[in-house]
């Protein structure tokens, strides 16, 4: 079956925009998760989603990231007034329910430059 | 201290050399251990997850020393196609979902 979807798969935006990153779990997963990649470093966790609420969004860096997933299955990861130290990419994940032991399977990423 | 920490490397072996990565933890409370495997602008994907019992999948063995705080990952027999960065993954608690991640260390088998 389908893996996990992001789009864009790269985006260029200038320092101070608004920017949107979308990500299509894999069908019937619960729990959704982004991460985010700086080079040379592996994944930093952002937020993770139970359906449609965030059960944990500690990882979020400040108040200008923020992320829905309205209907339990596509999220979208807001990123406003964007930073250069913004740019990275973003990776989402998904688990069947959420548990600890489970799989997280993850999309191709977003490539986020923030010129 | 890093939560995860493990050798960047790159490590450069031959083709059929064995090879060992090893990976330390900070919190003692963690309850669940990977191996993931990234390839060059690809996502992490799953190898192998670490049991204390120590665990085999082919080639790859990995083992884990809750004592020492410590995970271990060993290939036999590289192959060039094993050339990747492994990410040594740690689930802090259960309370968490979130997968922490050391830096990664690079592997590159040569012919």
């Amino acid at each position: 079956g389908a893996g996990v979807s992001q789009t864009p798969s790269n985006k260029v935006t200038e320092k101070g925009k608004y920017v949107e990153l979308r990500c299509d779990p894999i069908s019937g997963h619960t729990a959704l998760y982004w991460y985010r990649q700086s080079l040379g470093q592996g994944p930093e966790f952002l937020i993770y989603f139970q359906g449609t609420g965030a059960a944990d969004d500690s990882g979020l860096p400040n108040d200008r990231f923020f992320a829905v997933r309205p209907e339990g299955s596509v999220s979208t990861l807001k990123i406003q007034r964007t930073e250069r130290g913004d740019s990275a990419v973003y990776l989402c994940a998904s688990s069947l329910t959420g548990t600890f032991q489970e799989t997280q399977y993850f999309g191709p990423g977003t490539r986020l430059l923030v010129l | 201290r890093k939560e995860v920490e493990q050798d960047p490397g790159p490590f450069n072996v031959p083709e059929g050399a064995t090879v060992a990565f090893n990976c330390t933890y900070s919190n003692s409370a963690s309850q669940s251990f990977f191996w993931y495997r990234q390839d060059c602008r690809k996502e992490p994907k799953l190898l192998m997850s670490v049991y204390s019992s120590g665990n085999e999948d082919g080639r790859f063995t990995a083992q884990l020393n809750r004592a020492s705080q410590y995970i271990s990952l060993l290939i036999r027999d590289s192959k060039l196609s094993d050339s990747a960065t492994y990410l040594c993954v740690v689930v802090p608690h259960t309370g968490r979902r979130a997968l922490t991640f050391g830096s990664g260390t690079r592997l590159q088998v040569q012919p």
